[in-house]
C-alpha cells in the first residue's frame, strides 16, 4: 500500500516569494493534516481536514498561509509570501477519519528554506 | 491545556544494550499516546500507540512501550538497540480524540558499535 506522498521534498526560495506543497494521502484516507515543524521540535498541526471541510485551521497563519483540498482527496499549502521564519520541515499525515481512535499516517515532507 | 514533555534532548547507547526513552504528560483523564521515529530527512513513522486495556504495547521493530496512570507517563523500552534505531523519536498525546495530537520536543538517540 503507497503512503503519503508530497512534494517537492526539497524547496529553496527567496523570502517575499510564494510558495506551494502538494500531498497526497493514503487511498481512502478522508482525514487530512498539515504540520510544520520548525528545527528541533516536534510537529505542531497547521490545519485539519475531514473530506473537503478544513475543521480545525486554528494554528494556520491566515495572512499569508493558505490550503485546499479539492475533491476531498489532494491537498495543497501555499505561503504568500513567505518569510525568513517560516523555514521548516512541512509534513503532511492522512488517516481514516470518523472515530477519536484515529491514527495518523505521515509523509516524508518538505523541507522549505527561506533565504 | 495539554502538554508533552520528553526529558531527554539526546541519549548515547551502545549496540546492544537496552533502551528507555521517557515520556510524561499533562492531561486530567487518560489520553490517547503514540511514539513516532523519524529518521534523518524521513517523515515520522509509527511504532505504537495505547487508548485502552493492556498498559503495556508493542510495537514495531521490537519496542514497547508502558503507559502508567500514576506517573502520567508513555515510556518507550527496547532490549537491545542495533545501530539502525539511530533517529529522533517522539511521543504524542491526543486528548479525548487522536486527531488533534501534541508533540514531545524529540529524543535524538545516538548508536555507538
Amino acid at each position: 500500500e503507497a503512503g503519503v506522498v508530497q512534494s517537492p521534498r526539497y524547496k529553496i526560495i527567496e523570502k517575499k516569494q510564494p510558495v506551494a506543497f502538494w500531498c497526497n494521502p493514503i487511498s481512502g484516507h478522508n482525514t487530512l493534516y498539515w504540520y510544520r515543524q520548525n528545527l528541533g521540535q516536534g510537529p505542531e498541526l497547521l490545519i485539519r481536514y475531514e473530506n473537503e471541510e478544513a475543521v480545525d485551521d486554528s494554528q494556520l497563519p491566515k495572512d499569508r498561509f493558505s490550503a485546499e483540498r479539492l475533491k476531498g482527496v489532494d491537498s495543497t499549502l501555499k505561503i504568500q509570501p513567505a518569510e525568513l521564519g517560516d523555514s521548516a520541515v512541512y509534513l503532511c499525515a492522512s488517516s481514516l477519519g470518523g472515530g477519536t481512535t484515529d491514527t495518523q499516517y505521515f509523509g516524508p515532507g518538505t523541507r522549505l528554506t527561506v533565504l | 491545556a495539554q502538554s508533552v514533555t520528553q526529558p531527554d534532548i539526546h541519549i548515547t547507547v551502545s549496540e546492544g544494550a537496552s533502551l528507555e526513552l521517557r515520556c510524561n504528560y499533562s492531561y486530567g483523564a487518560t489520553p490517547y499516546l503514540f511514539w513516532y521515529v523519524q529518521s534523518p530527512g524521513q517523515g515520522l513513522q509509527l511504532l505504537l500507540k495505547y487508548f485502552s486495556g493492556d498498559t503495556l504495547v508493542q510495537g514495531i521493530k521490537g519496542f514497547e512501550a508502558e503507559f502508567k496512570r500514576s506517573q502520567s507517563s508513555f515510556n518507550l523500552r527496547k532490549p537491545s538497540v542495533h545501530w539502525s534505531d539511530a533517529a529522533e523519536y517522539f511521543c504524542a498525546v491526543g486528548t479525548g480524540t487522536a486527531s488533534k495530537l501534541t508533540f514531545g520536543t524529540g529524543t535524538r538517540l545516538q548508536v555507538t558499535l
